[in-house]
């Protein structure tokens, strides 16, 4: 069965402080890998990544896959208070009929102490 | 605002009532999605439109739950006889091509009283 699982779960770290996030995925016909920030709201956008080994950058996010390992790594530094939501990993589930519902992760919710 | 859009933002409804919500897509995005999300977990796929065309639905959809996109842009998602456990936030997305993003919308949270 299809399946993403992050870790940690839950994270609580002081403001300035850095911290990576997990994502490890089994899917058959994988594609692409997307992250997306949840505060008490919708999913935003973050990165969508397809190539391993290539980093994406937003500011003091950063990204990474790994294909081989079936991996992915989000990295945030110098965390501010803003930063605080739940960060959830997906991956596209491609089906003869050409949807690609996304299958997600159960989310990291960090916590950034002032 | 030309993002994706959803009404009602809240719905709150007696076991047993029909409930239908409404989603906005982005106006040049053909593809339509709809989640649903529980506390505590990932958003779970439920169906997917092309244009008008409902190409895929999820198991999660039981006979109670039926989705229409009938001009290819707004799409409705009823709940017939609601019960408790249809009690989450149904979140819709959209996007442009097979390998693009998805964006969402603010969801409809629907509590089953």
């Amino acid at each position: 069965e299809d399946k993403v699982v992050q870790s940690p779960l839950s994270l609580v770290v002081h403001e300035g402080d850095t911290v990576t996030l997990n994502c490890s995925y089994e899917v058959t016909n994988f594609r692409s890998l997307l992250w997306y920030k949840q505060e008490k709201k919708a999913p935003t956008f973050l990165f969508m990544l397809t190539s391993s080994g290539i980093e994406k950058k937003s500011g003091r996010l950063s990204s990474i896959l790994d294909k081989k390992e079936l991996f992915s790594i989000l990295n945030i530094t110098a965390t501010q208070t803003g930063d605080s939501a739940i960060y959830l990993c997906a991956v596209p589930l491609y089906s003869g009929g050409g949807a690609d519902g996304l299958t997600f992760g159960k989310g990291t919710h960090l916590i950034i102490q002032p | 605002d030309t993002g994706v859009s959803q009404d009602p933002r809240h719905k709150i409804t007696k076991r047993g009532q029909n409930v239908t919500f409404r989603c906005d897509p982005i106006s040049e995005h053909n593809r339509l999605y709809w989640y649903r999300q529980t506390l505590g977990q990932g958003p779970e796929f439920l169906t997917y439109f092309q244009n008008e065309a409902q190409l895929e639905k999820s198991r999660l959809l039981s006979d109670r739950f039926s989705a229409e996109r009938p001009k290819g842009s707004f799409s409705t998602l009823e709940i017939q006889r609601t019960e408790q456990g249809d009690s989450a936030m149904y979140l819709c997305a959209s996007s442009l091509s097979v390998r693009s993003e998805q964006f969402f919308g603010p969801g409809t949270r629907l509590t089953v009283l």
